[in-house]
């Protein structure tokens, strides 16, 4: 199976602030990976597909790119209603592999 | 209103089996791929299954290959997981998900989730 790891797995930043938040595959996926938001009890929520297509509604401070094995989500002005743990999941190969996730929180 | 609501988690001894059903309520989702995912107390999400509008293909995690099994009934608008000889690291939140794959494969509507407990 395809093997997701995200880094980091935790960040706390001001609200305004630039984060990034890096996925890599264990082999070539091209542009086949999701992002996903989970707030604090919610269910996951889809930010961005094909590595950088932004779902309808989701707010444009939220950007996706990459391609093959490294693969980023920016988030360019920190909002609190951010405060979430966000996965990225390959679609590439069966099975599909979510990673582990990263925790933002505000400082 | 769009949505996609879970049932038939429950609390069950190791070995067990369990039903869990996804109806959609606003949305048909007779012509989409469907899947499962869940979530441990904890830990993070888990793709479970999915299958295609036609149930002619069907996938699995390892982890629940030959326990687990997906299908559906368009006319209901529905969607399950069978789930047999359940094991204790099968606890969870069980969410299912329309996928849609045109342009990309990409889950673009969850439910709420529904809890599964596999303990004696």
């Amino acid at each position: 199976a395809i093997q997701m790891t995200q880094s980091p797995s935790s960040l706390s930043a001001s609200v305004g602030d630039g984060v990034t938040i890096t996925c890599r595959a264990s082999q070539g996926i091209g542009n086949e990976l999701g992002w996903y938001q989970q707030r604090p009890g919610k269910a996951p929520k889809l930010l961005i597909c094909a590595a950088s297509s932004l779902q309808s509604g989701v707010p444009s401070r939220f950007s996706g790119s990459g391609s093959g094995t490294d693969f980023t989500l920016t988030i360019t002005s920190l909002q609190p209603e951010d405060v979430a743990t966000y996965y990225c999941l390959q679609d590439y190969r069966y099975p599909f592999t979510f990673g582990p996730g990263t925790k933002v929180d505000i400082k | 209103e769009v949505q996609l609501v879970e049932s038939g988690g429950d609390l069950v001894q190791p070995g067990g089996s369990l039903r869990l059903s996804c109806a959609g309520s606003g949305v048909t989702i007779s012509s989409y791929w469907m899947g499962w995912a869940r979530q441990a107390p904890g830990k993070g999400l888990e793709w479970v299954a999915n299958t295609n509008p036609g149930e002619t293909d069907k996938n699995y995690a390892d982890s629940v290959k030959g326990r687990f099994t997906i299908s559906r009934d368009n006319a209901k608008n529905s969607l399950y997981l069978q789930m047999n000889s359940l094991r204790a690291e099968d606890t969870a939140m069980y969410y299912c998900a329309r996928q849609t794959v045109v342009p990309q494969d990409a889950f673009d509507i969850w439910g709420q989730g529904t809890k599964v407990t596999v303990a004696s």
